[in-house]
């Protein structure tokens, strides 16, 4: 069956450590996959895509990575700080229908302590 | 730019009540979305529009849940009857021709008791 996962537990680190999140994916060839961040009782927020061709793409002090062969894709949050405590979702097209669909992971909760 | 508008923010209601969820995506953005969010989970696709057609309405629960698109602009979404289960965040979203960013709204939250 297709599924995407990211781990369910919450991720702890210390504020100026490098956070990072998977997430794997089964059964899907994606052309791209894409993070989003959501804080408690908002709607998520786009941070980054990454197209299948791409190995990284970096944006400040984030970095995605995406390995179709291993199919998994890894974010990256160097200098960690208390305000990037978060859900973090990735997403990925199925490439299905001829239209563009996004399908959600679970999310992984980042807590950042001082 | 004004971001995709959600109304009601909050709603409490009755078992086989029913209710509607109403948005307003960015202006000129052809591809609108409704999500539903469960408690600790991440956001599943219902229904899918571009312009005023339906593209993929494989996940909606269609005995209970409608949703239309006219004019190719708003939204509404509906359930009736409601059931416990449809306790969740409903997320509208929009994009524009690219589909490859989607921005949400921040979510009508329902609660079924």
């Amino acid at each position: 069956s297709q599924k995407i996962e990211q781990n369910s537990e919450a991720l702890n680190i210390q504020e100026g450590k490098t956070a990072t999140l998977t997430c794997n994916y089964t059964n899907y060839s994606p052309a791209y996959l894409q993070w989003y961040r959501q804080d408690p009782g908002r709607g998520p927020v786009f941070l980054l895509l990454i197209r299948e061709n791409e190995k990284e793409k970096r944006k400040e002090r984030l970095k995605v990575t995406f390995d179709t062969t291993l199919k998994q894709s890894l974010f990256h949050i160097t200098a960690s700080q208390p305000a990037d405590s978060a859900t973090y979702l990735c997403a990925l097209d199925p490439f299905s229908g001829g239209y563009n669909k996004l399908i959600f992971g679970a999310g992984t909760r980042l807590a950042v302590h001082p | 730019e004004a971001g995709v508008a959600q109304s009601p923010r909050y709603k409490i209601i009755e078992k086989r009540q029913s209710v509607a969820f109403w948005c307003n995506p960015i202006s000129g953005h052809a591809t609108l979305y409704w999500y539903q969010q469960i408690l600790g989970q991440g956001p599943k696709l219902l229904i899918q529009f571009q312009n005023n057609g339906v593209v993929d309405d494989s996940q909606l629960p269609k005995d209970r849940f409608s949703a239309e698109r006219l004019k190719g602009v708003d939204s509404t979404l509906k359930i009736q009857p409601a059931k416990l289960e449809d306790s969740a965040v409903y997320l509208c979203a929009s994009s524009d021709n690219s589909g490859n960013t989607i921005y949400f709204g921040e979510g009508s939250w329902l609660t079924v008791v």
